[in-house]
């Protein structure tokens, strides 16, 4: 299967700091990108829909303004936790989206983040 | 809204027999499924994708599609301890997950 990365695989952080976490689609190009998270024992969540080259579609209750997602190219999307707080520490994952018309989604392998 | 559904289980089976995993979704224009893995603490991983009706076998999985019914399954013959895992459809939109059947074998 294709592959996608992510960068980085653990980071704790201070509250109010910010996190910025990486997706990249190693072997193809992906015109979507899709964040999720995850917290323990809880089915993904899906956050946002990232397209290349325009603004991220949000999920109803997900804060655009404290979650900035940016798809720069092809292979790269990031996410960006503003001012974290605690209640932000989960697993994000990331997935791209191969192909056209009938397509393959491929998930990264997580980024566990902790907010203390 | 887009509803896939699943059976949360746990949903135990005897190792070498056939795990039977149980899909339904609301969307009839949905027109492809896809079959994660996951194992605690990782990411789901591509399993199988099904966008016509009736079966596909890809090794031990077999991926079942009524679109008439509304239900996806998967099928793990010879179900081996190391297929114990959560299990999620998914539809071919934005990707929304069932919450998934964890599955285990039993030595």
């Amino acid at each position: 299967g294709a592959v996608v990365s992510q960068h980085p695989s653990r980071v704790i952080c201070k509250s109010g700091t910010s996190v910025k976490i990486e997706c990249r689609s190693l072997d193809f190009q992906a015109t979507t990108m899709f964040w999720y998270r995850q917290f323990p024992k809880q089915s993904l969540m899906l956050m946002a829909t990232s397209n290349e080259g325009s603004k991220a579609t949000y999920e109803q209750g997900v804060e655009k303004d404290k979650f900035l997602i940016n798809h720069a190219s092809l292979t790269l999307s990031t996410l960006t936790v503003t001012s974290a707080h605690p209640e932000d520490s989960s697993f994000y994952i990331c997935s791209a989206r191969r192909g056209q018309g009938f397509y393959e989604q491929y998930f990264g392998p997580g980024t566990r983040l902790t907010v203390t | 809204q887009k509803e896939v559904e699943q059976n949360s289980g746990p949903l135990s089976v005897p190792e070498g027999a056939i795990a039977s995993l149980n899909c339904t979704y609301s969307d009839r224009g949905s027109q492809s499924f896809f079959w994660y893995r996951q194992y605690s603490g990782k990411s789901p991983e591509l399993i199988m994708f099904i966008y016509s009706n009736g079966d596909k076998e890809d090794g031990r999985f077999t991926a079942q599609l009524n679109k008439a019914s509304q239900y996806v399954s998967l099928l793990i013959r010879d179900s081996q301890p190391s297929d114990s895992a959560t299990y999620l459809c998914a539809d071919d939109d934005k990707i929304i997950f069932g919450k998934g059947t964890r599955l285990h074998i039993l030595p």
